[in-house]
């Protein structure tokens, strides 16, 4: 069994801030593990994956996440919000590899004040 | 990267009509498609596993007389939802994967039952 905890439904930063948007997993096997966003009445895009190689993960649009085996954790960050940055992010698990089923977080809400 | 489309992006239909959503692969075989639901400002559930050329494999609580799903070819995976009521109003999204990469997601479809 997987599962994903992303605490809170809402992140709040100023433009030029930090990102950190917080993400605990719960897998019985080596996770592969996943960050993506959703703009408003749109699909996913992936930010960057972790899948068994380096522990710090570098996405699109300056994103990175570390991945933390002794936390069970793999939190999103960026070091600098841009207004574009505002969307919808989900953190997803998948035991069985990157092309196989995905168990999602509820999701965080990130807004970015001007 | 991979191309997933979605088509519908969006319908209403009236309640008791069945409304049938596609999901194609633009640039890449996928032998297997996912099905995801998604409730406002509520994460992905996972519906149904689409095995090209075989039943699809739904998750428990799917109804799969109410959620039919066809994987006829390589590159096409239809969702039709039966005699849909108000409650089956939500966006419906569909995964392909190429092979050992990561998951691709469609745009989402917006089903209104009125």
């Amino acid at each position: 069994a997987q599962s994903v905890t992303q605490l809170g439904s809402h992140v709040s930063v100023s433009e030029g801030a930090l990102v950190l948007l917080r993400c605990n997993y719960s897998s019985s096997v080596p996770p592969y593990l996943f960050w993506y966003v959703q703009y408003p009445n749109q699909g996913l895009q992936l930010l960057l994956k972790y899948t068994s190689a380096a522990t710090l993960v570098k996405g699109i649009n300056d994103f990175e996440a570390e991945f933390k085996k002794s936390e069970t954790s793999f939190h999103l960050t960026k070091p600098s919000a841009h207004m574009s940055d505002a969307a919808e992010y989900f953190c997803a698990v998948s035991s069985t590899g990157a092309n196989s089923k995905l168990t999602f977080g509820k999701g965080i809400t990130l807004s970015v004040r001007p | 990267g991979a191309v997933v489309s979605q088509h519908p992006s969006r319908v209403i239909c009236k309640s008791g009509t069945s409304v049938k959503i596609e999901c194609r692969s633009l640039d890449f075989q996928a032998t297997t498609m996912f099905w995801y639901r998604q409730f406002p400002k509520k994460s992905l559930m996972l519906m149904a596993t689409s095995n090209e050329g075989s039943k699809a494999t739904y998750e428990q609580g799917v109804e799969k007389d109410k959620f039919l799903i066809n994987h006829a070819s390589l590159t096409l995976s239809t969702l039709t939802v039966t005699s849909a009521h108000p409650e089956d109003s939500s966006f419906y999204i569909c995964s392909a994967t190429p092979r050992n990469t990561e998951a691709f997601f469609g745009q989402g479809t917006r089903l209104t039952v009125v």
